[in-house]
C-alpha cells in the first residue's frame, strides 16, 4: 500500500544553520505531495504542497521538490529559526475507498533550534 | 474568518462513558474528517464523510461514531467500546473529496481517560 517514510528525528540545530527533512514515499499513479507542521499542542497548519512531479512547493522559506525518479519531497530551509521549532509531517494525498481523499502521513520529524 | 473549529480542547471521560467531540468549519467544504493522533506516531483516519447524510468508515473506526446531518458540522463520538481512547483528535476538511484537494485541520481536542 502506500507510505510515507521520513527520517527520525529530533533534529536539533542552532539558529541560522541549514535544514534538510528526508521523506521519501511509495504509491501507486501519482500523488500530491504535501509538508505540515505541528507547533505544541495545536493542529497541523499546511506548509507547502507539489501536486506533479518538478513541481517545487514553497511558503515562509521553506522549500520542497516533488522528485518521481527519486520518490522523494525532501524539505529544505536556509536559514532556521527558533520560531521554526516544531514537528514536520510528510504526507501524500491518496484516493480511498475508490474516490476519496486520503492523507497517508509520516511520523513526523521533531525539529528543535538552538539560539 | 474562516476555519475549522473543535470543542472542547481538553476533555475527560470516565471509564464506560461515551464522549463527543465537535468539529464546525465555515469554509463551505464538502468533505471532512477525524483524524487520531498518538504520541510519536503519524495521524490515522478514523472516519470521513464526502457530502452531507454520508460519511464512511476509515482506518480506524471501531469505538467511534459520527453523523453529518449538516454541511458545516461532523461530531465524533467516542463510545466506551473504544479501549485505548486517550489521543489526540483532529478534524480536518477539504473543498471536496477529490484527491490532492488539500486537507485544512482544526486546532485539536485532547481526549484523557480517567
Amino acid at each position: 500500500g502506500d507510505s510515507v517514510t521520513q527520517m527520525e528525528g529530533p533534529v536539533t540545530l542552532s539558529e541560522e544553520a541549514f535544514l534538510t527533512i528526508n521523506c521519501t514515499y511509495t504509491a501507486t499513479g501519482y500523488p500530491s505531495l504535501f509538508w505540515y507542521v505541528q507547533y505544541p499542542g495545536e493542529g497541523l497548519q499546511l506548509l507547502l504542497k507539489a501536486t506533479k512531479a518538478d513541481d517545487k512547493g514553497s511558503n515562509k522559506g521553506f522549500e520542497a521538490t516533488y522528485r518521481k525518479e527519486t520518490t522523494s519531497f525532501h524539505l529544505e530551509k536556509g536559514s532556521v529559526q527558533v520560531s521554526d521549532s516544531a514537528v514536520y509531517f510528510c504526507a501524500l494525498s491518496a484516493r480511498y475507498g475508490g474516490a476519496t481523499n486520503k492523507l497517508i502521513f509520516g511520523t513526523g520529524t521533531l525539529l528543535a533550534v538552538q539560539p | 474568518d474562516g476555519g475549522i473549529t473543535q470543542s472542547p480542547k481538553y476533555l475527560f471521560r470516565k471509564e464506560g462513558q461515551n464522549v463527543t467531540l465537535s468539529c464546525e468549519q465555515n469554509l463551505n467544504h464538502d468533505a471532512m474528517y477525524w483524524y487520531r493522533q498518538d504520541p510519536g506516531q503519524g495521524l490515522r483516519l478514523i472516519y470521513y464523510s464526502q457530502i452531507v447524510n454520508d460519511f464512511q468508515k476509515g482506518d480506524i473506526a471501531e469505538g467511534y461514531s459520527v453523523s453529518r446531518e449538516k454541511k458545516e458540522s461532523f461530531p465524533l463520538t467516542v463510545t466506551s467500546a473504544q479501549k485505548n481512547p486517550t489521543a489526540f483528535y483532529l478534524c480536518a476538511s477539504s473543498i471536496s473529496g477529490d484527491p490532492g484537494n488539500t486537507i485544512y485541520f482544526g486546532e485539536g481536542s485532547w481526549l484523557t481517560v480517567v
